[in-house]
C-alpha cells in the first residue's frame, strides 16, 4: 500500500507562506504525486501534480526531492479562504486506484 | 461539459431499503470511483472501475454494489441500507491514475441518511 503520511493539522496567519509535507516512501517509479484541496460540503479539487523537482502553477508550488519519497506543497501568502483540508495522493503500488489519507487541516487566521 | 454529475444530492432511507446513487461523466474518462466521507474523516474508497465492464473493490466495499456498463455511468447500489452507511458519497473520474493522468474530477456529493 503506497501509504502517505501528512500532519493532521497546521495553523497559519494571513499573508504567510505555508508548507505542507507528505511522505510517500513506497512510490512507484512512474507515479506522480497529486495534491487536492477540500472545503466543507464539497468534493476535493485538484491543486497541483508533479513527478520530480519543482512544479508551479497559479495557486501553489510542489517541491519533490530526488529520491521522491516525500513532497512539499507550498502555498504562498495564504488567505482566510485557504482554510481547508489538503490531501496528498499517490497511486497504490500494484493497484490502478487512488486512496485518500486523512489529509492536513489548514486553519488560516486573521 | 457538465463534468461529473451525481444524483440525488440528498436522500433519506429507512434501514433495509435499497437505492442507487447515480454518477455520470461526460469527459470520456476511463477511470471512475466512489468514495464515502464521514465527519472528521478523509475519503474512503468503496469501489472503482478502470473501464466499461471492469470493476473492483476498494477499502470499504461491503454493503455496496457497482456496475459499469458504459464509459459514462457508474451507479452505486446500496443493497440493504444500514445506519452505518449514513455518509456523504462522492463520485470521481479521471483519464487514469498513473503517468500524470490522475487528476480526479469530483461530483458535488450525495448526502445519505439511513434511519
Amino acid at each position: 500500500l503506497a501509504k502517505t503520511t501528512q500532519p493532521i493539522s497546521m495553523d497559519s496567519y494571513e499573508g504567510q507562506e505555508v508548507n505542507i509535507t507528505c511522505s510517500h516512501n513506497n512510490i512507484a517509479t512512474n507515479d506522480y504525486i497529486t495534491w487536492y484541496q477540500q472545503f466543507p460540503s464539497q468534493g476535493p479539487r485538484f491543486i497541483i501534480q508533479g513527478y520530480k523537482t519543482k512544479v508551479t502553477n497559479e495557486v501553489a508550488s510542489l517541491f519533490i526531492p530526488a529520491d521522491r519519497k516525500s513532497s512539499t506543497l507550498s502555498l504562498p501568502r495564504v488567505s482566510l479562504s485557504d482554510t481547508a483540508v489538503y490531501y496528498c495522493l499517490v497511486p497504490r503500488r500494484g493497484y490502478s486506484t487512488l486512496t485518500f489519507g486523512k489529509g492536513t487541516m489548514l486553519l488560516v487566521s486573521p | 461539459n457538465a463534468g461529473v454529475t451525481q444524483t440525488p444530492k440528498f436522500q433519506v432511507l429507512k434501514t433495509g431499503q435499497s437505492m442507487t446513487l447515480q454518477c455520470a461523466q461526460d469527459m470520456n474518462h476511463e477511470y471512475m470511483s466512489w468514495y464515502r466521507q464521514d465527519p472528521g474523516m478523509g475519503l474512503r474508497l468503496i469501489h472503482y472501475s478502470v473501464g466499461a465492464g471492469i470493476t473492483d473493490q476498494g477499502e470499504v466495499p461491503n454493503g455496496y454494489n457497482v456496475s459499469r456498463s458504459t464509459t459514462e455511468d457508474f451507479p452505486l447500489r446500496l443493497l440493504s441500507a444500514a445506519p452505518s452507511q449514513t455518509s456523504v458519497y462522492f463520485c470521481a473520474s479521471s483519464y487514469g491514475v498513473r503517468g500524470g493522468t490522475g487528476e480526479l474530477f469530483f461530483g458535488e456529493g450525495s448526502r445519505l441518511t439511513v434511519l
